[in-house]
């Protein structure tokens, strides 16, 4: 099954908000990383996080990782109708030499 | 700096025809490589790895094969295409390891008629 699964499948929010989704994994990890997809193209990496890191900023984005949970939020603040995409995540498994595995994806839309 | 080229962009073909993607990385050595398929709206789908030349590790048992004859250059092949095999095929690399961040090519898109 997949490791990591997000949630929600799906986001409709207004510019100006703020936009959080989370993603569960079942096994210990060495990191956790967060991607976005524009339609039709191709993924693009945002964050990594590691296994022994609470929080990591990157402008906009603000992504959390707790481990005795086994999840992770990525926050989206002041979202723009330019942030309209899909958000997966990956997880590297405890076993480092087990595969970065991707999630189901999180779509979301900004409106203007 | 690396980049990843995939063609063709979009590709149509008949059920029963055979099919090649091309996937080359330009400015790393020796890269972990990756072939994705991802259908409309859907999640990732490992479809083959290779961390080498020549070494090919498959994920899910299908009409799919993928070689990698150059460092840098992996090759998504199938003698007979069928309808299931429509979707939006991703190549992506990475470095050392198997866990570091991927980077992704543009995608092809393929529709089986």
């Amino acid at each position: 099954s997949q490791q990591g699964e997000e949630d929600p499948q799906a986001l409709s929010i207004q510019e100006g908000e703020n936009a959080t989704m989370n993603c569960s994994y079942k096994t210990s990890i060495n990191n956790l990383q967060w991607y976005r997809q524009n339609s039709g193209r191709g993924l693009v990496h945002l964050i990594l996080i590691r296994s022994n890191e609470r929080e990591k900023h990157s402008g906009r984005l603000r992504v959390t990782l707790d481990t005795s949970k086994k999840s992770s939020s990525l926050l989206i603040t002041a979202s723009r109708a330019a942030d309209t995409a899909s958000y997966f995540c990956a997880t590297a498994p405890g076993n480092a030499g087990n595969m970065l595995t991707f999630g189901g994806g999180t779509r979301l839309m900004v409106k203007p | 700096s690396q980049t990843i080229h995939q063609w063709p962009a979009t590709l149509v073909q008949p059920v029963g025809s055979p099919l090649s993607l091309e996937c080359t990385v330009e400015g790393t050595s020796n890269p972990n490589l990756y072939w994705y398929r991802q259908a409309a709206g859907r999640g990732l789908q490992l479809l083959f790895y290779s961390v080498g030349i020549g070494q090919i590790s498959s994920e899910v048992p299908q009409n799919l094969s993928a070689s990698r004859p150059q460092d840098r250059q992996f090759i998504l092949s199938s003698k007979k295409l069928l309808l299931s095999d429509s979707g939006f095929y991703l190549c992506a690399w990475s470095g050392d390891s198997l866990q570091e961040t991927q980077y992704f090519g543009p995608g092809t898109r393929l529709l089986v008629l």
